[in-house]
């Protein structure tokens, strides 16, 4: 177990709702990642923390916003929710450097309807 | 940019048999290569990794070797279990200032059965 807590594991929400998602560590490890997994496309990175107050945009972060106001708490707002934001969203830690490892939490499958 | 290319799935194989998952990739400079497993319900593990070129990741019986002059990564077993079903995914880091971000293949999903 690498300390990480997602939450909600499951949630069903309105178009056009604001939805968070919350990824909590105990590792105080300091890169924080949100990711999204689709059938037929992997894992793909919607955003990054590499610190504090530290974010940047992954690969689909349109529609996505991102907070991390402490170490061990990074979230994910759904600023106003989509039918193609249905999905199963994965938090992950990562030591980085000469052996870089990423961690993954459980996930939250989300639905928007 | 970077990307990784999985062999399509899903793959279906008895107990015992031999498995090959192909995976290539495409990345500037010289990535870290990894294969993760997800079991049904479940996030996604390490399986193993290989650092630079000629290196041999093992774990639970799999193995991958990392061919840079073939960019490839991919995954075998000599001989798999049920328990190994489960969806496998390939990624690379490219290394350097890349803040550990991963970039994943699409999955390829194992059924063994008995």
């Amino acid at each position: 177990d690498a300390g990480i807590t997602q939450s909600p594991r499951h949630k069903v929400t309105e178009t056009g709702t604001p939805v968070t998602l919350r990824c909590h560590q105990t590792e105080n490890h300091r890169y924080m990642y949100w990711y999204r997994q689709d059938p037929g496309h992997g894992l793909r990175l919607i955003h990054y923390s590499y610190g504090v107050k530290d974010t940047d945009k992954g690969e689909v972060s349109d529609g996505y916003s991102v907070s991390r106001s402490k170490t061990e708490d990074f979230l994910l707002t759904l600023e106003s929710a989509t039918s193609s934001q249905t999905s199963v969203y994965f938090c992950a830690i990562s030591v980085v450097g000469a052996n870089t490892e990423a961690f993954f939490g459980q996930g939250t499958r989300l639905t928007v309807v | 940019g970077n990307s990784v290319t999985q062999m399509e799935g899903p793959v279906t194989l008895s107990e015992e048999a031999f498995l090959t998952i192909n995976c290539t990739y495409t990345a500037t400079g010289y990535p870290s290569l990894f294969w993760y497993v997800q079991y049904p319900g479940e996030g996604l593990q390490l399986l193993l990794k290989a650092t630079k070129a000629d290196d041999k990741g093992s774990n639970k019986g799999f193995e991958a070797t990392y061919r840079k002059e073939t960019t490839s990564f991919h995954l075998e077993k000599g001989s798999v279990q049920v328990s190994d079903s489960a969806v496998y995914f390939c990624a690379l880091i490219r290394n350097g200032t890349s803040y550990g971000k991963l970039t994943f293949g699409q999955g390829t999903i194992l059924t063994v059965h008995p």
